[in-house]
């Protein structure tokens, strides 16, 4: 299994500009989250989803889209890049089984720089 | 909602130190806890987890107890190392449509 990757490792943007960060589980988990992660503060959740089709906003979903046509995948768009979205961002994911325990598997992180 | 409340850092401590993190949780029911370890330019890996009251979980020398009366699952570690040099998270696993809940993250430096 490769667990959760994410592409890319590294990114830099102009302010205004727009891309993907892609994420992606092989280990058939129903719950995948991303989370942004600022210099020496904690993880902020910024969309997350139980199920393929199924999404919703976390703590600071503005300037973000997310949209899960498939179970492995869990795509965030980012509309047009600010400087404020500059950060290393987390894709998560895990099963859901009733009554939690459920580990969050985590992927390597995406260092975003918006210029 | 829930939410997970863990003692603000930085700890720095000297190498074979005792080590206490707290955290204390708010949630319906009875969680699961988990405590979770992000070292340096790493993404977050599973630490320890406990899934019902009074359960101890433990890894690499670390444990929590799963305090119900308290609502608390402190991290402790008898003798650190240089090598726990790491950012420290507690958290409640996401249930159902309620999503996973960090506390904001303790860092630790040993230091020799």
């Amino acid at each position: 299994n490769a667990g959760v990757t994410q592409t890319p490792k590294f990114q830099v943007l102009k302010t205004g500009q727009s891309m993907t960060l892609q994420c992606a589980q092989d280990m058939n988990h129903e719950y995948m989250s991303w989370y942004r992660q600022d210099p020496g503060m904690g993880l902020r959740l910024i969309h997350y989803s139980v199920g393929a089709g199924i999404t919703d906003q976390g703590e600071v979903p503005n300037g973000y889209n997310v949209s899960r046509s498939t179970t492995e995948d869990f795509p965030l768009r980012l509309l047009s890049a600010a400087p404020s979205q500059t950060s290393v961002y987390f894709c998560a994911s895990s099963k859901v089984r009733a009554g939690g325990g459920n580990e969050q598997f985590f992927g390597p992180g995406t260092r975003l720089t918006v210029l | 909602g829930n939410s997970v409340t863990q003692m603000e850092g930085p700890v720095t401590l000297s190498e074979e130190a005792f080590l206490t993190i707290n955290c204390t949780y708010t949630a319906t029911g009875y969680p699961s806890l988990f405590w979770y370890v992000q070292y340096p330019g790493e993404g977050l890996q599973l630490l320890l987890k406990a899934t019902k009251a009074d359960d101890k979980g433990s890894n690499k020398g670390f444990e929590a107890t799963y305090r119900k009366e308290t609502t608390s699952f402190h991290l402790e570690k008898g003798s650190v190392q240089v090598s726990d040099s790491a950012v420290y998270f507690c958290a409640l696993p996401p249930s159902g449509n309620t999503p996973l809940v960090f506390g904001k993250g303790t860092r630790l430096s040993v230091i020799a």
